[in-house]
This record gives structure tokens, sequence and C-alpha cells, in this order.
């Protein structure tokens, strides 16, 4: 089946410097892949799409130079989010979905940023 | 854009009653409503969607449905298990694969015996 695994699944850094996480997927060519953000009390912010063959789309609120996004292959993706404070705190939750699943999103167990 | 509103926030139900779960979309253009079930510290699993080309799908005790013309869909979990307490969120997207889904605000599920 579709599995999607992410790197790390915790992690803690000091306000102003930066993370990155990596998400992997398993089992199928992940064509295009979501990143997202679920914020204490808040649903699933997505920051970004990557889709193979065209440029990364952000969304409003979100830029490749806080947040720059590396899709190489189709099994592989990498976020960074740079200078991070208190507000990047958050889930960050990779989702990845193949052409035969049309919109169907595999979601990653997410990373999960905490800042000092 | 895409605004996805979910209701309620919040639901408790008696183990072995129905939950239900409603949500509303803008975009006339969406055509795919997935619902995630979230438990704590988990990542979210896809348990149910449907198409626009349906109006109700059915699966292991779940049922979805969606009224276009209201722009407006739900899932109903019938005959609720302690295992059915969870976050669950509906969510809506346009095109294939991965425009992005656009997520509603999530309802906690607790089943109380």
């Amino acid at each position: 089946g579709a599995l999607v695994y992410q790197y790390p699944r915790r992690t803690i850094c000091k306000s102003g410097t930066s993370m990155r996480m990596e998400c992997q997927a398993v089992g199928f060519q992940a064509t295009s892949v979501a990143w997202y953000r679920q914020s204490p009390q808040k649903t699933f912010e997505l920051i970004a799409l990557s889709t193979v063959n065209s440029a990364i789309k952000y969304e409003q609120n979100f830029t490749q130079e806080k947040f720059p996004i590396s899709h190489p292959n189709l099994s592989f993706s990498s976020m960074t989010v740079l200078n991070a404070y208190l507000e990047d705190r958050g889930l960050y939750l990779c989702g990845a979905s193949h052409r035969g699943s049309q919109n169907t999103l595999y979601f990653g167990a997410g990373t999960r940023l905490s800042v000092l | 854009g895409e605004q996805v509103e979910q209701l309620p926030s919040i639901l408790r139900v008696q183990e072995g009653s129905s939950a239900s779960i409603n949500c509303t979309y803008e975009n006339s253009a969406s055509n795919y409503f997935p619902w995630y079930k979230q438990e704590p510290g988990e990542n979210p699993k896809l348990i149910i969607d449907i198409r626009s080309n349906m109006e109700r799908k059915q699966t292991q005790g779940l049922i979805v449905l969606l009224d276009k013309k209201a722009k407006r869909f739900s899932l109903h979990i019938t005959d609720t298990q302690p295992g059915d307490s969870a976050m669950y969120f509906c969510a809506a997207s346009e095109g294939n694969y991965a425009q992005g889904l656009t997520f509603g605000l999530g309802t906690r599920v607790s089943v109380f015996p």
C-alpha cells in the first residue's frame, strides 16, 4: 500500500535557527507533495504544493524564502523552516499523491516542531 | 480558492448511536471530498471519500452524502464505538491529483458508554 514517512518525528530548535524535515513516499510515485502545517487549535494550513515538472506553488502567507522545498524525485521531498520563531510551531505534515489516485492524499505522521 | 466550514466542532455521542458531521464548501468546481480521522499523536488517515459523480458512498459503518446543489457534504458514523473517538476533518479539492486539499476546522468526536 501507499505509505509516507516523515523524519524527524519531533524536533526542537532555537529561535532564529533553521530546521529541515523530510518526506519519503514508499510503494508509489509521489507525483505531487503537499506540505501542511497544523498549528495548535487550528486546522491544516496548506504551505505549498509541489508537482513534478511544475513550479512549486506557495499559498498566501507562505514563501519560498521562509519554507524552501525540494522535490528531486518521485519518492522524496524536503522542506526547511528558515529562521524559525514561536509562530512556526506546529505539526508539519507531508501529503503525497500520485496520478492514479487523483487528489487522494496520503499523509505521513508529521514532524512536530517546537521553538525555544 | 476554497473555504470549507465544518460543524459541529465538538460532538459527544453515546456508544451505539450515530454521529453526523456536516461540511459546506464555496467553490462549485470542487469535485473531491475526503474525510480524515486523526487520533492523538497520529497522522490523519483517510477513512472515506466521495467524488462529485456520486451522491452517496458507504463503507464499514461510514456513510458520506454529497449535495452538490447545496455545496454540502456530510459524514455519518453508524453504531459508534469507543474507537471512533478522534478528530475528524473534512476537505475539498478541485481538479486532478493534489490541487491542494482545503480542510475544515475539524470535529472532536467523543463516544461515551
